[in-house]
């Protein structure tokens, strides 16, 4: 089992809907989570970091499921511009080394 | 403030050539990181320092690859010699220090293509 997993998509929503991904990950041990954004072409960036009461930023939601070991994010009234590669990023437990999975592919449609 | 800078953003190599990539992290930024992107995939960790000191170097194919980070400042990462399978956008990134829910600031990357 990979220790990061991802849904690669894409997911084809159009401009206003509602998306959620998901993201397992294979340690119950680890600490930190994140999401990262990835535009063509360009780096990844740091989208939000997922705590265990779940937090919010704007449009986007992300929340922690420790007892079945996946973290999501929500997306909601998608724009345009939320067309983009969404990483997941979990530590190795005990450690400050980040595994990223493959990434989910978003495109919203005019 | 100066973002993560990568050198050269683009290289094409023939097989079995060397080549040497630059990164100059964010300054007062302690941990450096690089990372191989294959296309359709996730960033892979090569290689993770702390200040000059390596942390991580597990998944760094050692027979081809080094890379060292002079004064805890800039790094360089080597490939010689080069493999079809290399070609890939090496990314750079750099965060403050080693602590859990860290961000990490990427570099634009270099893009290497290996005939």
């Amino acid at each position: 089992r990979k220790e990061v997993e991802q849904d690669p998509g894409p997911f084809n929503v159009p401009e206003g809907a509602t998306v959620a991904f998901n993201c397992t990950y294979s340690n119950s041990a680890s600490q930190s989570f994140f999401w990262y954004r990835q535009d063509c072409r360009k780096e990844p960036k740091l989208l939000m970091s997922v705590y265990s009461s779940g937090n919010e930023d704007g449009r986007f939601t992300a929340q922690l499921n420790r007892a079945s070991q996946y973290i999501s994010l929500l997306i909601r009234d998608s724009k345009l511009s939320d067309s983009a590669t969404y990483l997941c990023v979990v530590n190795r437990p005990g450690t400050y080394k980040y595994i990223f999975g493959t990434g989910t592919r978003l495109k919203v449609l005019a | 403030e100066a973002g993560v800078a990568q050198s050269p953003r683009y290289k094409i190599i023939e097989k079995r050539q060397s080549v040497a990539f630059w990164c100059n992290p964010i300054s007062g930024h302690a941990t450096l990181y690089w990372y191989q992107q294959i296309l359709g995939q996730g960033p892979k960790l090569l290689i993770q320092f702390q200040n000059n000191g390596v942390v991580d170097d597990s998944q760094l194919p050692k027979d081809r690859f080094s890379a060292e980070r002079l004064k805890g400042v800039d790094s360089t990462l080597k490939i010689q010699p080069a493999k079809l399978e290399d070609s890939a956008v090496y990314l750079c990134a750099s965060s403050l220090g080693p602590t859990y829910q860290e961000t990490q600031y990427f570099g634009p990357g270099t893009r290497l293509l290996v005939l």
